[in-house]
């Protein structure tokens, strides 16, 4: 059974830089094909798709937010760590990871449940 | 980038039938896939390769996909489908995951 579980604050000041972890199970990113993605909800709000790294360490992220943004991965703990720089209010939502596979038309098919992180002062 | 269009709202009766439209330039030479999101929880893929459903999906739920227009429909609609829909597709181009804006289904 493939299960996914984020963890990491609630709350995070402006300016400050966010860092999620994402514990797996049942599948490994050793593994060929297999990969991580980072996704994220504002409240009300549509899914935004903010990064991914794949079993050769291959990491792609959001266009808009690359700057901002870093993936690395931990095969032998089965983790994938997600840091978000300079947060801002408007980056408060819930945060998922996911896996991601698929041949070469990605998707994810199992959802963590989810952490939500707040960003006030 | 694609930007994929829904529909932000779809109602149906129960026992009838919903479709769910997600729109792209050409989204038919792409795959489409599917997510059921319902109130407080995690999106769950419903469909995948536009009409693939993963186990423990009912029947119930079927996908199309061709032109410029991605459909998911769901016959005998039940009061547990209502929530949010998402359509996604990897683009090639930018090399990202797109998402639509999702489309929420009431069960009247």
């Amino acid at each position: 059974q493939v299960t996914l579980k984020e963890s990491g604050p609630a709350l995070v000041k402006p300016t400050q830089t966010l860092t999620l972890t994402c514990t797996f199970s049942g599948f490994s990113l050793s593994t060929t094909g297999m990969g991580v993605s980072w996704i994220r909800q504002p409240p009300g709000k549509a899914l935004e798709w903010l990064a991914r790294i794949d079993w050769d360490d291959y990491k792609l992220y959001n266009t808009s937010l690359k700057t901002r943004l870093t993936i690395s991965k931990d095969t032998s703990k089965n983790q994938v760590v997600f840091t978000m720089t300079n947060m801002d209010p408007a980056d408060t939502a819930t945060y998922y990871c996911a896996r991601i596979t698929g041949t070469y038309y990605y998707y994810m098919d199992v959802w963590g449940k989810g952490t939500t992180v707040t960003v006030s002062s | 980038s694609s930007v994929l269009t829904q529909p932000p709202s779809v109602s149906v009766a129960p026992g009838k039938t919903a479709r769910i439209t997600c729109g792209g330039d050409n989204i038919g030479s792409n795959s489409v896939h599917w997510y059921q999101q319902r109130p407080g929880q995690a999106p769950v893929l419903v469909l995948y390769y536009d009409s693939d459903r993963p186990s423990g999906i009912p029947e119930r739920f079927s996908g199309s996909n061709s032109g410029d227009t991605a459909t998911l429909t769901i016959s005998r609609v039940e009061a547990g489908d209502e929530a949010d829909y998402y359509c996604q597709v990897w683009s090639s181009a930018s090399h990202h995951v797109v998402f639509g804006g999702g489309t929420k289904l009431t069960v009247l």
